[in-house]
């Protein structure tokens, strides 16, 4: 089956610094990744996502890049806010199941002012 | 449109009860789903389901049983708790996918889960 890893495990930045969080995939089928923002006793919430047709994408302050060939794919977090701290999830599935997900163990990401 | 809804919040289960979580959506998505989620780690799913009378295990389905009788109710039943249940569980629902689908996945607000 399917294995993500995620790192780093916690990651601290200041106010205005930028984040990045990285993923690796194992299932070259897989073509949907996900990611999701959880704050402390909430739901995840889907922040990004990226299909394997594309290489980057780009909302806001947060970018998704994805590297098929060496199958790891990223979080990049620009201008980071104390509102930003939250763990946050990668995950992996085939796009007709996106649900069906594999999920990276998390990253704390904790945003000093 | 409540979206995924989820019942109880909280329960506390001693060893060997039974109980069922409860996941009802309201936004005629075909696709549902159980995860489990322990301390400082990501989603495991239990059970899927990508329709009524359809249901198929997940990565960690021992211990737990899923039926899916209507498009909005997927409940999971715990037969004989156990403390390696202790966990936050969160259903989800998503559309059919695709290549062009916007297949968000949307979650409840989970359950928290004792088993003492």
């Amino acid at each position: 089956g399917e294995n993500v890893e995620q790192h780093p495990s916690t990651l601290s930045v200041q106010e205005g610094d930028s984040a990045v969080i990285k993923c690796t995939y194992s299932d070259s089928a897989s073509n949907y990744f996900p990611w999701y923002k959880q704050e402390l006793g909430k739901r995840p919430q889907l922040i990004i996502d990226i299909r394997s047709n594309v290489g980057e994408k780009k909302d806001q302050r947060i970018a998704v890049t994805l590297n098929k060939t060496a199958k790891h794919f990223s979080l990049h977090i620009t201008e980071t806010q104390p509102e930003d701290s939250a763990v946050y999830f990668c995950a992996a599935s085939v796009d007709t199941n996106a649900g069906k997900s594999t999920f990276g163990d998390g990253t704390t990401l904790t945003v000093k002012p | 449109n409540a979206g995924v809804t989820q019942t109880p919040k909280f329960r506390i289960l001693k060893i060997g009860q039974s109980m069922t979580l409860q996941c009802t959506q309201d936004m005629n998505h075909n696709y549902m789903y159980w995860y489990r989620q322990d301390p400082g780690m990501g989603l495991k799913l239990i059970y899927y389901s990508v329709g009524a009378g359809i249901t198929d295990k997940g990565e960690v389905p021992n211990g737990y049983n899923v039926s899916r009788s209507t498009t909005e109710d997927f409940p999971l039943r715990l037969e004989l708790a156990a403390p390696s249940q202790t966990s936050v569980y969160f259903c989800a629902s998503t559309t059919r996918g695709g290549a062009v689908a916007k297949n968000i996945q949307y979650f409840g607000a989970g359950t928290r889960l004792s088993v003492l």
